[in-house]
């Protein structure tokens, strides 16, 4: 099955200054790649996500990138605000698009 | 819409025990889910449907047993709890059909403690 890998667990950035999140796949068939956000105690919420046939998607000051070559994506986000604070996950969907595979999460801290 | 409703919220089990999770959602969402999410580990595929009549296995479905009678819910069954299933559980529907891969709703979530 796909594996997802994350990093870094956990990241503080000061408030204005931007955050990046990487993940790594392993199925080379995997062409759907969302990104959760989860507040402590919430339900995780899609934040931005991508398909195979798209190298960057970009929605305000949330950013995503895919090199499906290198098999990794990131999350860029830019002008961080101290409500950015939270688990944020990255997710790979099978080939059959039945499955998804979520990273292990990263804690984000946005220092005010 | 009430999107994807979890009931309970909060349960305590004894190992050995039995209890059913419920989910459901009122979106006609085709595919259903059921994950679990513990610390370090992110979420976990635990069973899944692509429609009514229709589940099959995730990641980690042992211990768990799920059905598909209606489009509306997908009930999580554990039939004999353990310490380990300790977790909060979360339900998701998505609009997809089989072989498509669209947004993932996700239900409050269940959390669960076995003693």
């Amino acid at each position: 099955g796909e594996n997802v890998e994350q990093h870094p667990s956990t990241l503080s950035v000061q408030e204005g200054d931007s955050a990046v999140i990487k993940c790594t796949y392993s199925d080379s068939a995997s062409n759907y790649f969302p990104w959760y956000k989860q507040e402590l105690g919430k339900r995780p919420q899609l934040i931005i996500d991508i398909r195979s046939n798209v190298g960057e998607k970009k929605d305000q000051r949330i950013a995503v990138t895919l090199n499906k070559t290198a098999k990794h994506f990131s999350l860029h986000i830019t002008e961080t605000q101290p409500e950015d604070s939270a688990v944020y996950f990255c997710a790979a969907a099978s080939n059959t698009g039945n499955q998804f595979y979520f990273g292990t999460g990263t804690s984000l801290t946005v220092i005010p | 819409n009430a999107g994807v409703t979890q009931t309970p919220k909060f349960q305590v089990l004894k190992t050995g025990q039995s209890m059913t999770l419920q989910c459901a959602q009122d979106m006609n969402h085709e595919y259903m889910s059921w994950y679990r999410q513990d610390p370090g580990m992110g979420l976990r595929l635990i069973h899944y449907s692509v429609g009514a009549g229709i589940t099959d296995q995730g990641e980690v479905p042992n211990g768990y047993n799920v059905s598909r009678s209606t489009t509306e819910d997908f009930p999580l069954r554990l039939l004999s709890a353990a310490p380990s299933q300790t977790s909060v559980y979360f339900c998701a529907s998505s609009p997809a059909g089989v072989g498509q891969k669209e947004t993932q709703y996700f239900g409050p979530g269940t959390r669960l403690l076995v003693l």
